[in-house]
């Protein structure tokens, strides 16, 4: 069945360093591709979305490409902020005209950025 | 705010006992999706609706589970004779039917701590 990995937890970081969550995938089909984020006490946001091969999503100065032949969706961002801190979740929702829409999320990935 | 909303955000009950939580979707929005997350894990699907129709059911929702979307505005999720397992954050989301874009926006949880 569809399956999303993502790299263990947690992260840790100083500010304005470089940022690589790793996720991999596993579907039939071409899903699209989502990363949400969890803020402490907050519900799940989406933060980017890529919906075909080779898009790439941003948002926040998160970006993130669609890689087909490598199965993959990594997240990264230039230079973290403290505020950055959170809990990120790829995801993927299965493709095809009669598709539910139902998204299979990886296990998550805390992150922590440190002054 | 017109986003999702979740009644109650917590609740706490004994084993045994039945409890019901709300959801209330983006008004526009006519797929409604139910959502469980444990602690550390990412979120697992666990039913879907399209307007009033309960289109699809996951293995995880035992038959001590039952959800409802009558008029296909709000939804109930039903759990009768909790369980210990049963602890965890109840997450609801909706979304248009948007081909392919299946983007989901996420209430605010309910967290159920079964005693």
């Amino acid at each position: 069945g569809n399956s999303v990995t993502q790299m263990e937890g947690p992260v840790t970081l100083s500010e304005e360093a470089f940022l690589t969550i790793n996720c991999t995938y596993t579907a039939t089909g071409y899903p699209s591709l989502f990363w949400y984020v969890q803020y402490p006490g907050e519900g799940l946001q989406l933060l980017l979305k890529a919906t075909k091969a080779d898009d790439k999503g941003s948002n926040k100065g998160f970006e993130a490409t669609y890689r087909k032949e490598t199965t993959s969706f990594h997240l990264e961002k230039g230079s973290v902020q403290v505020s950055d801190s959170a809990v990120y979740f790829c995801a993927l929702s299965e493709g095809g005209s009669s598709n539910t829409g139902k998204l299979i999320f990886g296990q998550g990935t805390t992150l922590q950025v440190k002054p | 705010d017109t986003g999702v909303s979740q009644d109650p955000r917590h609740k706490i009950t004994k084993r045994g006992q039945n409890v019901t939580f709300r959801c209330d979707p983006i008004s526009e929005h006519n797929r409604l999706y139910w959502y469980r997350q444990t602690l550390g894990q990412g979120p697992e699907f666990l039913t879907y609706f399209q307007n009033e129709a309960q289109l699809e059911k996951s293995r995880l929702l035992s038959d001590r589970f039952s959800a409802e979307r009558p008029k296909g505005s709000f939804s109930t999720l039903e759990i009768q004779r909790t369980e210990q397992g049963d602890s965890a954050m109840y997450l609801c989301a909706s979304s248009p039917t948007n081909f392919p874009y299946n983007e989901q926006f996420f209430g605010p949880g309910t967290r159920l701590t079964v005693l």
